[in-house]
């Protein structure tokens, strides 16, 4: 069973505007959540996090949101840039567990 | 400094060979993580070790998957007698620490490498 749930295989966003990138799980010992951004033939790096203790992180143009009682995630990017475009995964971690447990991915376009 | 790496890029083995793909962490990373991502998917854990110690390998899909970090920095991911179903871009995620950190639990970011892109024919 899938997790980690990203919805929206495919987003395109105009340069300058929000994008809004969504995630559900379905685990609820699931204590950490992390977004991930992957270019082509590279490995994915680490954008933003957040604990369950928080509802809202913040880092520059990158905003998280928690919604811990409807098992919601989601990434905002204000405003975004041509250099956003990418595929973005959602990761979630239990406590006591090291391992991240994936969504499918959602690859953002973002345009001029 | 480096990042993690891995070896080689792109491998492709015919059914029923062996294949071992390499892992080499950012220097003194404590974790390892191995991943397996099939096409269209988002990664899928394999393994994870601590120092040389393997704690978690419940995600090897068979017995044919085996991984070892003999000294606690690389490592080494081995299949045996490839399938096609074996086929997938395998990656390699290291982090500094073990899980100290915030609140008495804390998390690691994991630091993840290019992959190698597996191909049975």
């Amino acid at each position: 069973d899938q997790q980690v749930k990203q919805n929206s295989p495919s987003l395109s966003v105009q340069e300058g505007r929000i994008s809004i990138l969504n995630c559900d799980y379905t685990n609820s010992m699931f204590d950490y959540f992390l977004w991930y951004k992957k270019y082509p033939a590279e490995g994915p790096t680490f954008l933003i996090s957040i604990s369950s203790i928080k509802d809202k992180n913040e880092d520059g143009r990158f905003t998280v949101f928690l919604n811990k009682s409807a098992k919601h995630l989601s990434l905002h990017i204000v405003p975004s840039q041509p250099g956003d475009s990418a595929v973005y995964f959602c990761a979630a971690s239990a406590y006591g567990a090291q391992k991240l447990v994936f969504g499918q991915g959602t690859r953002l376009t973002i345009n001029p | 400094g480096a990042g993690v790496s891995q070896s080689p890029r792109y491998k492709v083995a015919k059914r029923g060979q062996d294949v071992a793909l390499r892992c080499d962490p950012i220097s003194g990373h404590v974790s390892l993580f191995w991943y397996q991502q099939a096409l269209g998917q988002g990664p899928e854990f394999l393994t994870y070790f601590q120092n040389e110690a393997q704690l978690d390998k419940s995600g090897l899909p068979s017995d044919r998957f085996f991984a070892e970090r003999p000294e606690g920095s690389v490592s080494t991911l081995k299949i045996q007698r490839t399938q096609q179903e074996d086929s997938a871009v395998y990656l390699c995620a290291s982090s500094l620490g073990a899980g100290q950190g915030y609140g008495g639990r804390g998390f690691n970011e994991q630091f993840f490498g290019p992959g190698t892109r597996l191909t049975v024919l």
